[in-house]
């Protein structure tokens, strides 16, 4: 089964502007994931927060993480048509052998 | 640094046929994930090695897909007899450390599967 669930399915936006992504979980996790994928690619890490972290930054990418409310959200600032690809939230979960639960993602258009 | 290499990339068969997927994960990484990504969804893990140990291969249809990991290096999944619904992309990860606050993963290109 799948622990993280992204908002939206899709988003289309235009070059410039902010995409902000959310994914929901279930149960407790020792850190949450964000991957990207390109369309025929596989998985890039793009940013990874521990369950002790409220927030964290890198480069465009802004993530944060509140674990009383089991929900995480990613900010892309100024987005560019190559942001273009599919986001997932994967958790590596407390009590799943420290394995990663994907979502299916948000299919983020970045419209030039 | 080289990244997780996997082979074929493409690959179309007839249902009951059986495929193997290949690959290698990056110099040095102890855990090995095998994932299967059906259209539209997330990756699903089928399978986890710790050297050449199995963690976990409790989503691992073992009627029909088999994977190992010999030596602790390179990987090799099997699908024999293959259905209709085993049609998605494969891919292969690997991580330098089990779990923890440390496990980012590294992914590789994928092999797409198409059963006809």
């Amino acid at each position: 089964s799948q622990q993280g669930e992204e908002d939206p399915q899709a988003l289309s936006i235009q070059e410039g502007e902010n995409a902000t992504m959310n994914c929901s979980y279930k149960t407790s996790i020792n850190n949450l994931q964000w991957y990207r994928q390109n369309s025929g690619r596989g998985l890039v890490h793009l940013i990874l927060i521990r369950s002790n972290e409220r927030e964290k930054h890198s480069g465009r990418l802004r993530v944060t993480l509140d674990t009383s409310k089991k929900s995480s959200s990613l900010l892309i600032t100024a987005s560019r048509a190559a942001d273009t690809a599919s986001y997932f939230c994967a958790t590596d979960g407390m009590d799943s052998s420290y394995k990663l639960i994907f979502g299916s993602g948000t299919r983020l258009l970045v419209r030039p | 640094e080289a990244g997780v290499a996997q082979s074929p990339r493409y690959k179309i068969i007839e249902k009951r046929q059986s495929v193997a997927f290949w690959c290698n994960p990056i110099s040095g990484h102890a855990t090995l994930y095998w994932y299967q990504q059906i259209l539209g969804q997330g990756p699903k893990l089928l399978i986890q090695f710790q050297n050449n140990g199995v963690v976990d291969d409790s989503q691992l249809p073992k009627d029909r897909f088999s994977a190992e990991r010999l030596k602790g290096v390179d990987s090799t999944l099997k699908i024999q007899p293959a259905k209709l619904e085993d049609s998605a992309v494969y891919l292969c990860a690997s991580s330098s450390r089990l779990g923890g606050i440390y496990n980012e993963q590294f992914f590789g290109p994928g092999t797409r599967l198409t059963v006809l």
